[in-house]
């Protein structure tokens, strides 16, 4: 079935030094990924996303990483600040689907930073 | 432009009671989505809905649960005869109409958190 998992529930990393979430996926027909950031109290926030046909994304200070044939996503996030605090998903949308369509979520990655 | 909006925040009900969640969605958007997500865990997709029109409730459970998004208006999330097992974050999302093969992005809500005693 379709699920999308991550290896680490919990990562604590020094400010300012870089952060790297990582998240496996298991369906094969996702041809679009996304991350979420969640602060407590709050929705989903987008992160960035990357589809299937690419490898690496840049965003300001966040790059995605999507490796197809081991079916692995990572999200580097570069100077962590305490701003970045958060629960962090990673997300995919199944190939085949409309231009608009359900998300599928993992379950979470909690990034915690030491001052 | 004010963002996907939902009331209530915060929500408690009894057990037998009904819930109803209003979701505003951004300006210029016409797809809605419901997500609900339990303590320590990720969203899990309920339904999506465009005006007027359910379009795949593939993650709504089969009673009680109920969506619609009207003419006018916001889209209504409606849980009937509420039990524990509701407890949990809801949220909504929007997205604009996309052009053919084009993912747009959900932009997500605060959530309403109801809590059934």
């Amino acid at each position: 079935g379709e699920s999308v998992g991550l290896h680490l529930p919990t990562l604590s990393v020094q400010e300012g030094d870089n952060s790297i979430i990582n998240c496996a996926y298991s369906n094969s027909a996702s041809d679009y990924f996304i991350w979420y950031k969640q602060e407590s109290g709050k929705g989903p926030q987008f992160i960035i996303d990357i589809r299937s046909n690419m490898d690496k994304r840049q965003g300001q200070r966040v790059t995605v990483l999507l490796n197809k044939t081991v079916k692995h996503l990572s999200l580097q996030i570069a100077a962590t600040q305490p701003g970045d605090s958060a629960v962090y998903f990673c997300a995919e949308i199944p190939k085949g689907y409309s231009s608009a369509s359900k998300i599928i979520f993992g379950s979470g990655t909690r990034l915690s930073i030491r001052p | 432009n004010a963002g996907v909006m939902q009331n209530p925040r915060h929500l408690v009900r009894r057990r037998g009671q009904e819930a109803r969640l209003r979701c505003s969605p951004m300006k210029g958007h016409s797809h809605v989505y419901w997500y609900r997500q339990l303590p320590e865990e990720g969203l899990k997709f309920m339904v999506y809905l465009q005006k007027e029109n359910i379009i795949d409730e593939s993650g709504m459970p089969k009673e009680r649960f109920s969506a619609e998004f009207p003419k006018e208006g916001p889209s209504i999330l409606r849980i009937q005869q509420v039990v524990r097992g509701d407890s949990a974050a809801y949220f909504c999302a929007s997205s604009p109409l996309g052009t053919s093969g084009v993912k747009e992005t959900q932009y997500f809500g605060p959530g309403t958190r109801l809590l059934v005693l």
